[in-house]
């Protein structure tokens, strides 16, 4: 069974520019979340989706957003990047064990932002 | 004051020991309780999950949950350096309806175990 794929693994851009990362999740998993990964701060979540649905959103300005798509595909958008953006971008989609939800991470999108 | 308090460490420890990695949380409402083992340039993987109070033993991994202290452990017997990784622990509040509850994630530990 495939994992969680994500892409582009790594990518540069300069302050001001916007970026889009995209996610594959497990088939069958309907459930995607995106994490954003710092030294400093931690894992910190983003935003979840299921069945084309935003569910839940973390503390984040408006510059992040995010979306998904009928095949359970997710991209999430960053406009007009800061420098403090940079960060490991992590996407995972999820399944139920016992009532704990799950979490299968992807190996990330690593971002610098210039 | 952060919802979960993780020591970042660094730990390092020679082969053969025991580690024990901690988590404090302040939301009394976490009822679910996972390890996360992250290796460099890698996503995380769940190791193990417990609900509410107790012990889990998987192997060398054993996790422990005291919720009347806020407290939650994983000990790491034999300790191997394969075992070198970033250990996150991450909680979320109740029974989970498919992807409804964010989880909340400990800073993560780093981990070195020494031949």
């Amino acid at each position: 069974k495939a994992g969680v794929t994500q892409t582009p693994r790594y990518l540069i851009k300069t302050r001001g520019q916007q970026v889009t990362l995209s996610c594959s999740p497990i088939s069958g998993h309907r459930s995607v979340s995106w994490y954003q990964q710092t030294p400093g701060q931690g894992l910190q979540f983003l935003f979840e989706y299921f069945s084309e649905t935003q569910r839940n959103k973390g503390n984040f300005p408006g510059r992040f957003s995010g979306r998904q798509f009928s095949n359970s595909r997710s991209e999430m958008n960053v406009s007009t990047l800061e420098l403090g953006d940079s960060a490991l971008y992590l996407c995972a989609s999820s399944s139920i064990h016992s009532g704990a939800n799950v979490l299968t991470f992807g190996a990330g999108s690593r971002l610098t932002v210039l | 004051q952060k919802e979960v308090e993780q020591d970042p460490g660094p730990l390092s420890v020679p082969e053969g020991a025991i580690v024990s990695l901690n988590c404090t949380y302040s939301n009394s409402a976490f009822q679910y309780f996972m390890w996360y083992r992250q290796y460099s340039r890698k996503g995380p993987e769940l190791l193990m999950y417990t609900y509410s109070s107790g012990n889990k033993e998987d192997g060398r991994f054993t996790a422990q949950v005291d919720k009347s202290s806020k407290y939650i452990s994983l000990f790491i017997r034999d300790s191997q350096p394969s075992d070198s990784a970033t250990y996150l622990c991450a909680m979320s509040p109740h029974q989970i309806i498919q992807g409804a509850q964010k989880l909340v994630f400990g800073q993560g530990t780093r981990l070195t175990i020494n031949p």
